[in-house]
């Protein structure tokens, strides 16, 4: 299968507090996605780190790519209470298919 | 303007019935997807299809079969519904380019199969 798994699959924190969500594939990759998807809706594109990237910053959000471990981490600095979702990760490899991670459930508790 | 749209949002059917999901996109994207999301929220591709191709997921039975009418349009029609097939099925596209690109998804059609 060419599904990643994530770890955790549930998360709770505290408003304020780090979230940290881990991402680990199994075949290469052209580059790797984040998505967030609230309760009862569509996926979002959140963020993307090419192959040859290590790190990438958007806003709150960190994403770390390490190619050999064929692993990858989210990081939400300052967590809000908006921020209670899914989170997934995506491999993109040649072809353009993207193969999702298992998810991670964020809650941001006030 | 919504970007993908796709529609029903809820579907609830018996078992034996043939339904179909519309979707369309108003990005000018050249790929559309199907996404199958469980109730664990897993989420796996069924097929992928741009005007030169279709992807199929080997896993995929062919009772679903996607109907691309033209570039903005990929409908999911499935035949002799199962209980198994009870999912949100997601509809998505991309613009296809080198090395990159995000997917945009529709809001989601839940089907129920009793």
């Amino acid at each position: 299968s060419q599904q990643g798994e994530e770890d955790p699959q549930a998360l709770s924190i505290q408003e304020g507090e780090n979230a940290t969500m881990n991402c680990s594939y199994k075949t290469s990759i052209n580059n790797l996605q984040w998505y967030r998807q609230n309760s009862g809706r569509g996926l979002v594109h959140l963020i993307l780190i090419r192959s040859n990237e290590r790190e990438k910053h958007s806003g709150r959000l960190r994403v770390t790519l390490d190619t050999s471990k064929k692993s990858s981490s989210l990081l939400i600095t300052a967590s809000r209470a908006a921020d209670t979702a899914s989170y997934f990760c995506a491999t993109v490899s040649t072809g353009n298919q993207f193969y999702f991670g298992t998810g991670t459930s964020l809650t941001v508790i006030p | 303007d919504t970007a993908v749209s796709q529609t029903p949002k809820y579907l609830v059917t018996q078992m034996g019935n043939d339904k179909s999901i519309k979707c369309e996109q108003n990005l000018g994207h050249d790929t559309m997807y199907w996404y199958k999301q469980d109730s664990k929220k897993f989420l796996k591709i069924m097929f992928s299809y741009n005007n030169k191709e279709l992807i199929i997921n080997e896993t995929v039975p062919n009772r679903f079969s996607p109907k691309s009418p033209d570039k903005a349009h990929l409908n999911l029609h499935i035949n002799s519904l199962e209980l198994g097939d009870s999912a949100v099925y997601f509809c998505a596209s991309s613009q296809v380019t080198l090395g990159t690109g995000e997917l945009f998804f529709g809001e989601g059609s839940r089907l129920t199969v009793l």
